[in-house]
């Protein structure tokens, strides 16, 4: 089946800097992929849904400013939390929309540690 | 917002047998993901039910939609420590061409040896 990574599995930051993930495609060609988040024992959060070409479509309650992401090609979307606090330590996921009617791969997820 | 209640919240069966998890919306479903999460990991894609009355298999695991399409099941025969995991469903918000998926909060499975 189609694959999809994320880079860096695990990160571990200091309050205040500023964290990217990515999230690749890599055998298919994706013009929508999702930002999911999940906190532990919780289920998977929609944060906001990235479009090729375009700018990003959040969730109520999520903060563009602080969660940027870019979706500057059709195999990479980049999530960038912005002046990390430890309340934004949380598992992130990312989903990519394939080919095929109703098709949806999901990443391995990044593991954000803020301290 | 269309909400989605896994039951049980965890499970503990022993290898060989059969076991159930269920999923329930508060809403008429238009689609019906079923995943399967090693803790830590990413969402493994199992099964996709759109229709009422819809069943699919794969190996030993079923997933059946109901008629009223607000009740998913997934069920697991002669269940193997391969199966332990966190199960989730999830439901597409809208019709047809919605991908945005909400979860519910998932079905830890744990299978003894």
């Amino acid at each position: 089946g189609a694959v999809v990574s994320q880079h860096p599995s695990r990160v571990i930051c200091k309050s205040g800097t500023s964290v990217k993930i990515e999230c690749r495609s890599l055998d298919f060609q994706a013009t929508t992929m999702f930002w999911y988040r999940q906190f532990p024992k919780q289920s998977l959060m929609l944060m906001a849904t990235s479009n090729e070409g375009s700018k990003a479509t959040y969730e109520q309650g999520v903060e563009k400013d602080k969660f940027l992401i870019n979706h500057a090609s059709l195999t990479l979307s980049t999530l960038t939390v912005t002046s990390a606090h430890p309340e934004d330590s949380s598992f992130y996921i990312c989903s990519a929309v394939g080919q095929g009617p109703y098709e949806q791969y999901f990443g391995p997820g990044t593991r954000l540690t803020v301290t | 917002s269309q909400e989605l209640e896994q039951s049980p919240q965890s499970l503990i069966v022993q290898e060989g047998k059969n076991l159930t998890i269920n999923c329930t919306s508060s809403k008429t479903l238009y689609g019906l993901y079923w995943y399967k999460q090693k803790y830590g990991e990413g969402l493994i894609f199992l099964m996709m039910l759109q229709k009422g009355g819809e069943e699919k298999s794969h190996e030993k695991i079923t997933a059946k939609l109901d008629e009223k399409k607000q009740q998913s099941s997934l069920h697991i025969t002669a269940s193997q420590p391969s199966h332990a995991g966190i199960y989730l469903c999830g439901a597409t918000r809208s019709g047809a061409g919605s991908y945005q998926l909400t979860f519910g909060k998932g079905t830890k499975l744990s299978v003894i040896p």
